[in-house]
């Protein structure tokens, strides 16, 4: 079966600071990975995904996520991040057998002025 | 492209009756939509996969009889809490995919917020 862990539940972070939130999957098949990003009272956007070819994906608002199949992770970063990211961010996990999206328990930026 | 909506965005009903909520694709045809249910401060749990013309396949835990799924056509799924009651209180999402395969993307509906008095 799949999962997918986000240790951190809240990450506070200063005004165009870098950031890296960490996720971290397990399964026994190929996966794909996504991570969303979800503003209140609103529904999930699609920020950016793995699903095969190089390991450096880069995504939408400056994001981008390392794909490393040895640790079974796949943090997302910004190397500057605005009060605007501020929002909770879930990584997800689907396989070639499955294409149900395993949802991780969420990461709450909080970007601080 | 690839726009979902739900309808309502938010809806207050009283115990004891039933509210429909809608998710459509606009700009594409579905041939599977999701409908999931989010708690207050917690991730999305997938509630059931709908396909176009056929039964709603349920997840384990979630009575079919409560929460009915209907699939009219490739743009349009509906789901009906019956008998609502407070504990259904929650943001319900529905999500719509033009493929089956893991690599399918979803695409998400702005979410509707239900609370039953």
């Amino acid at each position: 079966a799949q999962s997918v862990t986000q240790l951190d539940s809240q990450v506070p972070v200063f005004e165009e600071a870098p950031v890296e939130l960490r996720c971290n999957y397990s399964s026994s098949v190929s996966v794909y990975l996504f991570w969303y990003v979800q503003y209140p009272n609103q529904g999930l956007q699609l920020l950016l995904k793995y699903l095969s070819g190089s390991t450096l994906v880069k995504g939408i608002n400056g994001f981008e996520a390392e794909f490393n199949k040895s640790q079974t992770s796949f943090h997302l970063r910004k190397p500057s991040v605005h009060i605007s990211d501020t929002a909770e961010y879930f990584c997800a996990v689907s396989g070639e057998s499955s294409y149900k999206l395993i949802f991780g328990s969420g990461t709450r930026l909080l970007v601080r002025p | 492209g690839a726009v979902v909506s739900q309808h309502p965005s938010r809806v207050i009903c009283k115990s004891g009756t039933s509210v429909k909520i809608e998710c459509r694709s606009l700009d594409f045809q579905a041939t599977t939509m999701f409908w999931y249910r989010q708690f207050p401060k917690k991730s999305l749990m997938l509630m059931a996969t709908s396909n176009e013309g056929s039964k709603a396949t349920y997840e384990q835990g979630v009575e079919k009889d409560k929460f009915l799924i209907n699939h009219a056509s490739l743009t349009l799924s509906t789901l009906t809490v019956t008998s609502a009651h407070p504990e259904d209180s929650s943001f319900y999402i529905c999500s719509a995919t033009t493929g089956t395969r893991g690599f399918n993307e979803q695409f998400f509906g702005p979410g509707t917020r239900l609370t039953v008095l």
